[in-house]
């Protein structure tokens, strides 16, 4: 069964370095979406691509927070600098295309804590 | 704006024990409504799903029924196992042709032997 892929895993950071996330969405899925998870709460969504364009990044911290899909397949979203309270888990989800009630499909996550 | 609300954790159940967690919405129009589960350190999985209302979703032996009338989507299994301990998400999408999903909070579920 196809599955979107993420890595690192976990990534331990200082405050103040730059940190970057990696995605693979499920072969042939157009929309990608990135979330943050803070324990103990739902995912909340940071941005989201369809192909290789931005959709929505309303809630993305751009001072700090970058996201690309430049071949409209894999993803980067970087952190520069990191803060104490971007610790959290990333996910990244897929879905086949974009329209209201898509199912997404979503990684393993990675757990970011910053020191 | 779209809620969703879940009871508070956690569900402290003994196996074979009946579980409900309680899930209710706000939208606009009509959303698909989903259950995810999250293992310890991983990311979220499709649970079930239902796109209408008195649609059940169900799948490995939990489900739950989209009730527009009381606007719920509450899971249910009849007998829970030790390895259905995790936190489970309530969630929407499609609200108003938006193509953004609202998550609930999570519900953690703990199953003893």
């Amino acid at each position: 069964e196809a599955e979107v892929a993420q890595s690192p895993r976990y990534k331990i950071t200082e405050k103040s370095q730059a940190v970057a996330f990696w995605c693979d969405p499920i072969s042939g899925h157009a929309t990608l979406y990135w979330y943050r998870q803070i324990l103990g709460q739902g995912p909340e969504l940071l941005v989201q691509f369809q192909d290789e364009s931005v959709v929505d990044d309303s809630q993305l911290p751009k001072d700090r927070f970058s996201a690309e899909r430049l071949k409209g397949v894999d993803s980067t979203l970087k952190i520069q600098p990191a803060e104490l309270g971007d610790s959290a888990m990333y996910l990244c989800a897929s879905s086949q295309l974009l329209r209201p009630k898509e199912t997404q499909y979503f990684g393993p996550g990675t757990r970011l804590l910053v020191l | 704006g779209d809620s969703v609300t879940q009871m508070e954790g956690p569900v402290t159940l003994s196996e074979e024990a009946c579980l409900t967690i309680n899930c209710t919405y706000t939208a606009t129009g009509y959303p698909s409504l989903f259950w995810y589960v999250q293992y310890p350190g991983e990311g979220l999985q499709l649970l079930l799903k239902a796109t209408k209302a008195d649609d059940k979703g169900s799948n490995k032996g939990f489900e739950a029924t989209y009730r527009k009338e009381t606007t719920s989507f509450h899971l249910e299994k009849g007998s829970v196992q030790v390895s259905d301990s995790a936190v489970y998400f309530c969630a929407l999408s499609g609200s108003g042709g938006s193509y953004i999903p609202t998550f609930g909070r999570g519900t953690s579920l703990i199953v003893h032997p």
